[in-house]
């Protein structure tokens, strides 16, 4: 596709579930970064990945948070047993450039709105 | 830690009026800077950038300048727009593989 495209774009989970969400990054795109943006604020950085090798995760808050990227394109952010803090939306970006060049650009999905209740 | 203050919105200006918004930074190397923006109902988008110290970012009628001495990229334009209400985000990169953003400022142009 011609953007990075992000699946749901909405998602209401009631407290305790499971969710898994999406990201179809730009084709031919090395690097892939997860976000989450809490209202009101700047995106905080989740995790990295350089093809399928996840390079940082030092990000995910907890042990619930996991991501993967198993054939270094799609990539799917899951979150379980979910509570109330994590009601955000999660940005998931991508980028052709190979980690350590600074002129890297990222191109940003519109994200995928998390409200847990 | 690697961080980024930005002025707090949100800001509202007249059309032709304008604009700065002030971004500072804290790094523990020579990061590259960032200015991002989010439309309504849209993705995050950069907007400039800059590499180095002293470099001018441009793009679309915004400009920043990289001022290592005072640690600020704050960002500019001449005459804003209607078309320019969006919510801008500065950002910080030191790896290229981790960006720090500050947390936005929202910008209303009115006619």
């Amino acid at each position: 596709g011609a953007g990075v495209s992000q699946s749901p774009r909405y998602k209401v989970a009631k407290r305790g579930q499971d969710v898994a969400l999406r990201c179809d990054p730009i084709s031919g795109h090395v690097s892939l970064f997860w976000y989450q943006q809490a209202l009101g604020q700047g995106p905080e950085f989740l995790t990295y990945f350089q093809n399928e090798a996840q390079l940082d995760k030092s990000g995910l808050p907890s042990d619930r948070f996991f991501a993967e990227r198993p054939e270094g394109s799609v990539s799917t952010l899951k979150i379980q047993r979910t509570q109330q803090e994590d009601s955000a939306v999660y940005l998931c970006a991508s980028s052709f450039r190979w980690w350590g060049e600074l002129n890297t650009e990222a191109f940003f999905g519109q994200g995928t709105r998390l409200t847990v209740v | 830690g690697d961080s980024v203050t930005q002025m707090e919105g949100p800001v509202t200006l007249s059309e032709e009026a304008f604009l700065t918004i002030n971004c500072t930074y804290t790094a523990t190397g020579y990061p590259s800077l960032f200015w991002y923006v989010q439309y309504p109902g849209e993705g995050l988008q950069l907007l400039l950038k800059a590499t180095k110290a002293d470099d001018k970012g441009s793009n679309k009628g915004f400009e920043a300048t990289y001022r290592k001495e005072t640690t600020s990229f704050h960002l500019e334009k001449g005459s804003v727009q209607v078309s320019d209400s969006a919510v801008y985000f500065c950002a910080l990169s030191l790896t290229g593989n981790q960006f720090y953003f500050g947390t936005g400022t929202s910008l209303t142009v009115i006619p």
